[in-house]
């Protein structure tokens, strides 16, 4: 089965602190992508990140970071210095190429406090 | 921005009576897709679609149809809608290959069943 975890429902930190954002896949796929996506409080869907299954390299995009790890099914999700512009709630998704479907994690709502 | 948008964006209706979401794009993309956001639950996969007239159920598709006559345009329907389907709706547009699993996300549609 196909399933992606985002066992952190909310998470509160102040300002400039680091925060990670937990992210655990499933899949029988071994080609796949993973995706990070942000929800601001106005509610669009804003695209961060893709990795595909055969890349494992860490990827750093200023203030962001992202973790794949492949031998614990972990694609995490860091933020150092946070902001309150950061306070969103974050999705974690899996897209399988065997059938199309891009799957979502229940999502993290991060509270950025200043 | 990618060219997607809803309609309507906002809409009450009543038990029983019929609904119908259209999503539409500019941007001449394969690939479509409905979510339905719920809190707790993130975004759940209601249907897509991978070309004209081709279409598959995702996650939750019970409750709903969908249609594709043109590429531009993908129809999310409730034939009797319930307050079950009391939800924020999302329509999401995807090019594949190279950008595959990158979608694109319309505004949402917020539908309330009385």
């Amino acid at each position: 089965a196909q399933k992606v975890t985002q066992a952190q429902t909310e998470i509160s930190v102040v300002e400039k602190e680091d925060v990670t954002l937990d992210c655990v896949y499933e899949t029988r796929d071994t080609t796949y992508y993973l995706f990070w996506y942000k929800q601001p409080p106005s509610g669009e869907l804003v695209f961060l990140i893709r990795r595909n299954s055969f890349d494992e390299q860490n990827e750093i995009s200023g203030r962001y970071s992202w973790n794949f790890q492949k031998s614990t099914s972990s694609f995490n999700f860091t933020i150092t210095a946070s902001q309150v512009v950061d306070s969103a709630v974050y999705f974690c998704a899996l897209f399988m190429n065997r059938d199309d479907k891009i799957i979502f994690g229940k999502g993290t709502r991060l509270h950025i406090l200043p | 921005d990618a060219g997607i948008t809803q309609s309507p964006r906002h809409k009450v209706t009543e038990t029983g009576t019929p609904v119908t979401l259209r999503c539409h794009q500019t941007e001449n993309h394969r690939y479509m897709y409905w979510y339905r956001q719920d809190p707790g639950h993130g975004l759940r996969l209601i249907h897509y679609s991978y070309g004209v007239k081709d279409t598959d159920k995702g996650e939750v598709s019970d409750g709903y149809s969908v249609s594709r006559s043109k590429t531009e345009d993908f129809l999310l329907t409730l034939e009797s809608a319930t307050s079950s389907q009391t939800s924020v709706y999302f329509c999401a547009i995807s090019d594949g290959g190279a950008n595959t699993g990158e979608l694109f996300f319309g505004e949402g549609s917020r539908l309330t069943v009385l």
